[in-house]
């Protein structure tokens, strides 16, 4: 069973960039067609989709963060990465790692695994 | 990309159904069968309950359905039970590869 976990400094200064890694284990995380997302989620609200990997390395991002976001992954350590550049306050979220929905060998869009969260404190 | 529309919160008795509704545009829910709709309780991550609109994981009790028409989703979970109390999210895929989150409702059980 895929398990997922964030790591990273929980606080982060203004104008700083934060990084976050996600450590994927109970599976290779280059087997198959999997994708592999980032999610936020401001204290007290929604989710927010920040941005995605293939395996391969081909990324998509939310266009709203796309200035600020790299996601990229390492197969030989089992990881992907999140880096967000120039945060403020209103990057203060718990920050989410999930993989997309693998059922039955078959790749459906959505999210299937997801990590336990981790908070991040943008202050100085 | 603006998030998905969804009332801030639904309520029912136990036993009965409750219907969350998830609004979108044309671009996203209405242009594409990838929707998809999560739980989440508090101070845990999100589990998701249905894909594709209406598919159910392995694992999810059948009192949970999904449908769409147009550009709005609804997911209906039927003989509302005290777990069933969490904040719900409906997530579209929303084309080139990217997705769009709706707003949450919170669904309490009366």
């Amino acid at each position: 069973q895929v398990q997922l976990q964030e790591s990273g400094p929980g606080l982060v200064k203004p104008s700083q960039t934060l990084s976050l890694t996600c450590t994927v284990s109970g599976g290779s995380i280059s087997r198959g067609y999997y994708y592999w997302n980032w999610i936020r989620q401001p204290a007290g609200k929604g989710l927010e989709w920040i941005g995605r990997i293939y395996t391969s390395g081909t990324t998509n991002y939310n266009p709203s963060l796309k200035s600020r976001v790299t996601v990229s992954i390492d197969t030989s350590k089992n990881q992907f990465s999140l880096r967000l550049s120039s945060v403020t306050a209103a990057d203060t979220a718990v920050y989410y790692c999930a993989r997309d929905i693998f059922v039955d060998y078959t790749h459906y869009y959505g999210m299937d695994v997801w990590g336990q969260g981790t908070t991040v404190i943008v202050s100085s | 990309q603006s998030a998905l529309t969804q009332p801030r919160s639904v309520s029912g008795s136990p036993g009965r159904s409750v219907t969350i509704s998830c609004t979108g545009r044309s671009s996203d829910v209405g242009a594409y069968n990838y929707v998809s709709w999560y739980q989440q309780h508090p101070g845990r991550a999100p589990k998701f309950v249905i894909f594709d609109v209406s598919k159910r994981p392995s694992g999810v009790p059948d009192r949970f359905s999904g449908s769409k028409s147009g550009n709005t989703a609804s997911l209906t979970i039927s003989g509302l039970q005290g777990e069933d109390e969490a904040d719900y999210y409906c997530c579209s895929y929303a084309g080139s590869q990217t997705y769009v989150f709706g707003t949450g409702t919170k669904v309490s059980v009366l």
